[in-house]
């Protein structure tokens, strides 16, 4: 299958501020990427699509201007968590698709947020 | 609220047992995934259904799309422990191409 790379697999930073996690398909044009947030032994949450060159969709509940959703290349989505607090930690996985439908997407290995 | 119930929500065998996980929803899917995702890492995928009905094997493991595109089920015959896991079931709604919303997932652990 293709290659999605997140980056980084692992972070802590201090409360207050900002945090960017990188996707990137590294052998596949991803027109539409999507962003997940799991917790502990639950499953995945979908925050947001974003599809290239467009603002990204948020889903309900989902807070845009704290969690603010760049894609501005075929093979790069960026998720930056601003002004991030304690509840903010959490697992953040992307996946990326070539947009057709039926399609797989393809899943990064996810990041692990800790804020402190 | 989540789009896709799965249950049980926690299980656990022992080796060589069966076993099925449902996945069930009231919204009608274009396809649906399932996926098994170990700790600290992204979920991998298990295999894709599209057709109401259709029913896909993938050595031991067995997947069934409900004839309304609603629901569907993974048995799992003999268990092994390298199958113990987070499955997830994940639709994409009709009219939403790729869009996946995943199941509630079942933790499965197979005792040696």
């Amino acid at each position: 299958g293709a290659v999605v790379s997140q980056h980084p697999s692992r972070v802590i930073c201090k409360s207050g501020t900002s945090v960017k996690i990188e996707c990137r398909s590294l052998d596949f044009q991803a027109t539409t990427m999507f962003w997940y947030r799991q917790f502990p032994k639950q499953s995945l949450m979908l925050m947001a699509t974003s599809n290239e060159g467009s603002k990204a969709t948020y889903e309900q509940g989902v807070e845009k201007d704290k969690f603010l959703i760049n894609h501005a290349s075929l093979t790069l989505s960026t998720l930056t968590v601003t002004s991030a607090h304690p509840e903010d930690s959490s697992f953040y996985i992307c996946s990326a698709s070539s947009g057709r439908v039926n399609t797989e997407a393809f899943f990064g290995q996810g990041t692990r947020l800790t804020v402190v | 609220t989540q789009l896709l119930e799965q249950s049980p929500q926690f299980l656990s065998i022992q080796e060589g047992e069966n076993l099925t996980v449902y996945c069930n929803s009231s919204s009608v899917f274009s396809s649906l995934q399932w996926y098994r995702q170990e700790p600290g890492e992204g979920p991998v995928l298990l295999v894709t259904v599209v057709t109401g009905g259709e029913v896909k094997k993938l050595k031991r493991l067995t997947f069934q799309f409900g004839d309304a595109r609603k629901d569907s089920s993974l048995h799992i015959t003999a268990a092994q422990p390298g199958d113990t896991g987070l499955y997830l079931c994940a639709g994409a709604r009709v009219g939403t191409g790729n869009q996946f919303y995943f199941g509630t997932g079942t933790s499965l652990t197979v005792i040696p």
